[in-house]
């Protein structure tokens, strides 16, 4: 596609529930990037792939959170044993690349809110 | 420590008006880079403009300037003649190296209403 896909748009989930997340980049951008934005805040980065490899998890903010992207495209962030307190809008971006000299802007994709009640 | 500070909550401005939108920054580093996110309410984030800490000359995009202060460590967006179109949340953020590894670190925003 055009630009950076993400679903669901919208998903609500009882505490306790595990959630997954979709992420499609902008086909050939090598490295993709995980965001957390809570209600009027900035997004807060999580996690970030370079192809298939995670270069750098340091944001995630427990281990009820992990992500993956086993071909190097197509990432899924999952919540495990969801609380409220996840309750945010997960961004997703891609860039062409991200890294030693060069860094391309990232382009986001319109994010998923999740609710957890 | 890295951050940003975009120290207006909400502006108001009159269609067809210039407006300013504040950023400072805090960084260490002597190489870095800054960046302007528009995010309308549909929540995506759309790259606006782009300054390299080594680039001399202010940025600019079409209607969108960067005014890029070094010595005060600003980099305030200037949106000529503006549109209702142009209401949104505005980001300001840095490419920063945190733990070793480059991220961007995002300010808490300001949003932008377009009165006509």
């Amino acid at each position: 596609g055009a630009g950076v896909s993400q679903s669901p748009r919208y998903k609500v989930a009882k505490r306790g529930q595990d959630v997954a997340l979709r992420c499609d980049p902008i086909s050939g951008h090598v490295s993709l990037f995980w965001y957390q934005q809570a209600l009027g805040q900035g997004p807060e980065f999580l996690t970030y792939f370079q192809n298939e490899a995670q270069l750098d998890k340091s944001g995630l903010p427990s281990d009820r959170f992990f992500a993956e992207r086993p071909e190097g495209s197509v990432s899924t962030l999952k919540i495990q044993r969801t609380q409220q307190e996840d309750s945010a809008v997960y961004l997703c971006a891609s860039s062409q690349r991200w890294g030693g000299l060069i860094y391309n802007e990232q382009f986001f994709g319109p994010g998923t809110r999740l609710t957890v009640l | 420590a890295q951050k940003i500070t975009q120290t207006q909550p909400g502006m108001f401005v009159q269609e067809k008006e210039a407006v300013t939108l504040d950023c400072t920054y805090d960084t260490s580093d002597q190489s870095y880079g800054l960046f302007w996110y528009k995010q309308p309410s549909s929540g995506e984030m759309i790259f606006l403009i782009y300054q390299g800490s080594y680039d001399e000359q202010n940025a600019t995009e079409g209607r969108y300037s960067l005014n890029f202060q070094k010595a005060r460590k600003s980099a305030n967006l200037v949106i000529s003649a503006s549109q209702l179109g142009d209401s949104a949340m505005y980001f300001c953020a840095m490419r920063a190296i945190i733990q070793g590894a480059q991220k961007l670190v995002f300010g808490q925003g300001t949003r932008l209403t377009i009165n006509p």
